[in-house]
């Protein structure tokens, strides 16, 4: 069981180049999230998806657009590269509730080091 | 947004001593968990515990959900345990706030 898995795990960019991360999960969640960690801090959450076909905004967007037309699959594009992006991905998944109210824990996956020259 | 406050930021360990950090939030919550960031970046579950406590191994959790306060206790500790250990909450929604992490440095 694979868990989350991201590709690729390394990249290096030049200013406005464009690419795509793919994060893939093999848990049927329902949820499932794009973080950057940037030196010296913790997460902090760009995206996120509550289900196939839909996403959110998290607390740092900006520059970033997500697709989630797969339930196992959530995809992080940079249209046009800044050094400022320059970071660690990482995306998570985790189950809906029964509730639907509560939280259920989040898995992730090993990260994406991207720099942006 | 919700406050996560972690501390100390910083502990040094001699292999074999007992360590307590923590973990304080602003706001009640309704998932917490606790992550280890090994020396390779890779984030590690260690325990999710929004109320009570919880033990794995030489690991243990204990979040008082009234006082907004979680703590992790780490006890005869080894080498493989350094890195950065991570709480992270979420109040009524789904999006995880981190602190920014005690760093554990355990020296043989």
């Amino acid at each position: 069981n694979a868990g989350v898995t991201q590709t690729p795990k390394f990249r290096v960019l030049k200013t406005g180049q464009s690419m795509t991360l793919l994060c893939a999960q093999d848990m049927n969640h329902e949820y499932m999230y794009w973080y950057r960690q940037d030196p010296g801090m913790g997460l902090r959450l760009i995206h996120y998806s509550v289900g196939e076909g839909t996403t959110a905004k998290g607390e740092v967007p900006d520059g970033y657009n997500v697709s989630r037309l797969k339930k196992q699959n959530f995809l992080l594009g940079l249209e046009s590269a800044a050094p400022s992006q320059t970071s660690v991905y990482f995306c998570a998944s985790s189950h809906q509730a029964r509730d639907r109210v509560s939280n259920q824990p989040q898995h992730f996956g090993d990260g994406t080091r991207l720099s942006i020259l | 947004g919700i406050q996560v406050e972690q501390s100390p930021p910083d502990l040094i360990l001699q292999e074999g001593a007992n360590s307590t950090l923590r973990c304080n939030f602003s706001d009640s919550v309704n998932n917490l968990q606790w992550f280890h960031q090994n020396p390779w970046g890779q984030l590690i579950n260690l325990f999710y515990i929004p109320s009570g406590t919880k033990q794995n191994g030489r690991l243990s959790a204990t979040t008082v959900a009234t006082e907004r306060y979680s703590l992790l206790y780490i006890s005869s500790s080894q080498t493989t345990d350094s890195g950065v250990y991570f709480c992270a909450v979420a109040p009524n929604d789904y999006k995880l706030s981190f602190g920014a992490g005690t760093t554990v440095t355990v020296r043989a």
